[in-house]
């Protein structure tokens, strides 16, 4: 199975910094690659798919980039409701699909 | 507007079988290439994709669980079941069903906490 892996697993920014979080799979996925973000009690929600198109209702201070093993993940300018963890998700091999360990985003 | 709901029991004891439903509106699963997941999440760690069931009812279940895991649906009712056999306080965790969009899940039940205990 592909294994995802997130760096780092936590974060502390200010309001107004750029955050950068990075996903690598244990093999080429091509852009296959999504990102959700979850906040405290709440299901996940999609942000970002196919590596880098921004979904429908998301802030455009939210971006993504990247292909084969390695991705990033951007926020421009960070935001106090932006507090929440990230999760990248490969589905390269379908129907199987697997996310990564998380990153968890808090202001300084 | 496609909504998800998860339904089931809080309380299972170890060695029980799971049964949790998804009811869901604002789409069909009869529709071409329409297909619902299940995925799960433990206390305070990462999410774990379970199983998926597509408009053709075909199946697919995580490598690590498929032994476990029956999905299954019923179009007219607009539900999707799923069933784990021999449950484990390892297996304490909130239960989400969403809706598959390409490689991604782009609708969310709210979930529902199974704790498993004696």
């Amino acid at each position: 199975d592909i294994q995802m892996t997130q760096s780092p697993s936590s974060l502390s920014a200010s309001v107004g910094d750029r955050v950068t979080i990075t996903c690598q799979a244990s093999q080429d996925i091509s852009n296959y690659l999504n990102w959700y973000q979850q906040k405290p009690g709440k299901a996940p929600k999609l942000l970002i798919y196919d590596a880098s198109n921004l979904e429908t209702g998301v802030p455009s201070r939210f971006s993504g980039s990247g292909s084969g093993t390695d991705f990033t993940f951007t926020i421009s300018s960070l935001q106090p409701e932006d507090i929440a963890t990230y999760y990248c998700q490969q589905y390269d091999n379908l129907p199987i699909f697997t996310f990564g360990p998380g990153t968890k985003v808090d202001i300084k | 507007q496609v909504t998800l709901r998860e339904s089931g029991p809080a309380l299972v004891k170890p060695t029980q079988t799971l049964t949790l439903t998804c009811t869901f509106s604002g789409f069909s699963l009869s529709t071409s290439g329409m297909c619902v997941s299940w995925i799960r999440q433990p206390p305070g760690k990462a999410l774990e994709w379970l199983a998926l069931i597509d408009w053709d009812d075909d199946k697919y279940y995580s490598t690590s669980l498929k032994t476990r895991l029956t999905i299954s649906k019923d179009t007219s009712k607009n539900q999707v079941v799923l069933t784990m056999t021999n449950m484990d306080p390892v297996d304490t965790a909130t239960y989400y069903c969403e809706r598959n969009k390409g490689g991604g899940f782009d609708y969310w039940g709210q979930g529902t906490l199974v704790t498993v205990s004696s």
